[in-house]
């Protein structure tokens, strides 16, 4: 079946370092990925997406390219700030809308 | 806009007792999610509904969850009896696609989560 892993945390990085957080899935198909974020104290949020190979999504400076050949979706941030900290999620989507999460990873940012 | 509510947000009960979740979606959203976050992974999928009626139940454990969307619009969650390993955070979440695709957006909105500790 479907399922994602992620780079297992946590992660814990200065302020201004770069950031990657790996993900690697399986699916039959072409599915679309997504990276949802998670802050203390709130729900899940959409961070960016992409729905083909070879798109980059993109959104707060965090980037991830949908790689098919690798079958990967790595998040990447040049310069994290404090907030930042939080819990990042790796996901797949394929068929009628039912999304399939990674385990999480968390990430703290120290100033 | 206002955002997907949950009550309560944290509830605590012993094993072999009952407990109900409430969501209330995104206004004029026709799909609702019910998910279930244990510790240390990601949420899963329990239940969706497309307006008042079931889409996907099939990792919902049906001999004692239960979800119902009576009119379309809120949902309850119900754990009866609760076991142990039911301790987890359940989430619901909307989105305004509607079963043709033709109008809304697929992207789910979440709500903060209720979290469940079964002693």
């Amino acid at each position: 079946g479907n399922s994602v892993t992620q780079m297992e945390g946590p992660v814990t990085l200065s302020e201004e370092a770069f950031l990657t957080i790996n993900c690697t899935y399986t699916a039959t198909g072409y599915p679309s990925l997504f990276w949802y974020v998670q802050y203390p104290g709130e729900g899940l949020q959409l961070l960016l997406k992409a729905t083909k190979a070879d798109d980059k999504g993109s959104n707060k400076g965090f980037e991830a390219t949908y790689r098919k050949e690798t079958t990967s979706f790595h998040l990447e941030k040049g310069s994290v700030q404090v907030s930042d900290s939080a819990v990042y999620f790796c996901v797949l989507r394929q068929g009628a809308q039912k999304l399939v999460f990674g385990q999480g990873t968390r990430l703290t940012i120290n100033p | 806009e206002a955002g997907v509510a949950q009550s309560p947000r944290y509830k605590i009960i012993e094993k072999r007792q009952s407990v109900a979740f409430w969501c209330n979606p995104i206004s004029g959203h026709a799909t609702l999610y019910w998910y279930q976050q244990i510790l240390g992974q990601g949420p899963k999928l329990l239940i969706q509904f497309q307006n008042n009626g079931v889409v996907d139940d099939s990792q919902l454990p049906k001999d004692r969850f239960s979800a119902e969307r009576l009119k379309g619009v809120d949902s309850t969650l119900k754990i009866q009896p609760a076991k142990l390993e039911d301790s987890a955070v359940y989430l619901c979440a909307s989105s305004s696609l509607n079963r043709d695709r033709v109008r809304g957006s697929n992207e789910q909105f979440f709500g903060p989560g209720t979290r469940l500790t079964v002693l």
